[in-house]
């Protein structure tokens, strides 16, 4: 079946501007989270769904960050006012867990560059 | 405590050789431990899983040592290929308040001819 989706796969911003990435996770899988991987670096955690709601929000780094899921499915997660250290590769994963420890699996990521 | 170290940093063998890789975990409240592989321009994908009621997995020429009173693990990667060069990630996760995924940092692994 299909995979986790993601777009755009590129996005290249103007410092100041918001901007809007979406994830479409594996159908069923009722777990979403969003990680962020900065050039050469590991995978940091950034927000978790279950169902519509957000149990773990401790990974955004300001408020700057937000995320929404809607229908148990799509996600959308907008940075505001974008700055250059927001640059970096935005993954989405999901999972068929309701409570955690079980298998994730990852998108392809959307590129975000702000200039 | 919620750190998970990961290393070598980067790592170079002869084709047909076995790769190491080694990870640390500090909160004993993880009780899944993946390890990821990722390409270039790509997600990371799921590569092998373990969870702590056993010490070992094995899953064709890739095998995760699991010492849960160390709190180490390890990915070993035997017959290496050229195709196995990525970078590899290991993670851990549990329940209730520990879902996400916390990586370590990475491992660059080249197979040589």
């Amino acid at each position: 079946g299909a995979g986790v989706s993601q777009s755009p796969s590129n996005k290249v911003t103007e410092k100041g501007k918001d901007v809007e990435l979406r994830c479409d996770p594996i159908s069923g899988h009722t777990a979403l989270y969003w990680y962020r991987q900065s050039l050469g670096q590991g995978l940091e955690f950034l927000i978790y769904f279950q169902g519509n709601s957000a149990p773990d929000k401790s990974g955004l780094p300001s408020d700057r960050f937000s995320a929404e899921r809607t229908g148990g499915s799509v996600s959308t997660l907008t940075i505001q006012r974008t700055q250059q250290e927001d640059s970096a590769v935005y993954l989405c994963a999901s999972s068929p867990s309701p409570g955690g420890a079980y298998e994730q699996y990852f998108g392809p990521g959307t590129r975000l560059t702000v200039t | 405590q919620q750190q998970v170290k990961q290393s070598p940093q980067s790592l170079i063998v002869q084709k047909g050789g076995i790769s190491i890789i080694n990870c640390a975990y500090e909160n004993t409240a993880f009780d899944y431990f993946p390890w990821y592989q990722q390409f270039p321009g790509k997600g990371p994908a799921l590569l092998i899983a373990i969870r702590p009621d056993v010490s070992e997995k094995k899953e064709g020429r890739f095998t995760i040592s699991f010492n849960k009173s160390a709190k180490q693990f390890s990915l070993h990667i035997m017959d290496s290929q050229p195709g196995d060069s990525a970078t590899y990630f290991c993670a851990a996760s549990g329940h209730f308040g520990n879902e996400k995924l916390t990586f370590g940092t990475g491992t660059r692994l080249t197979i040589i001819p």
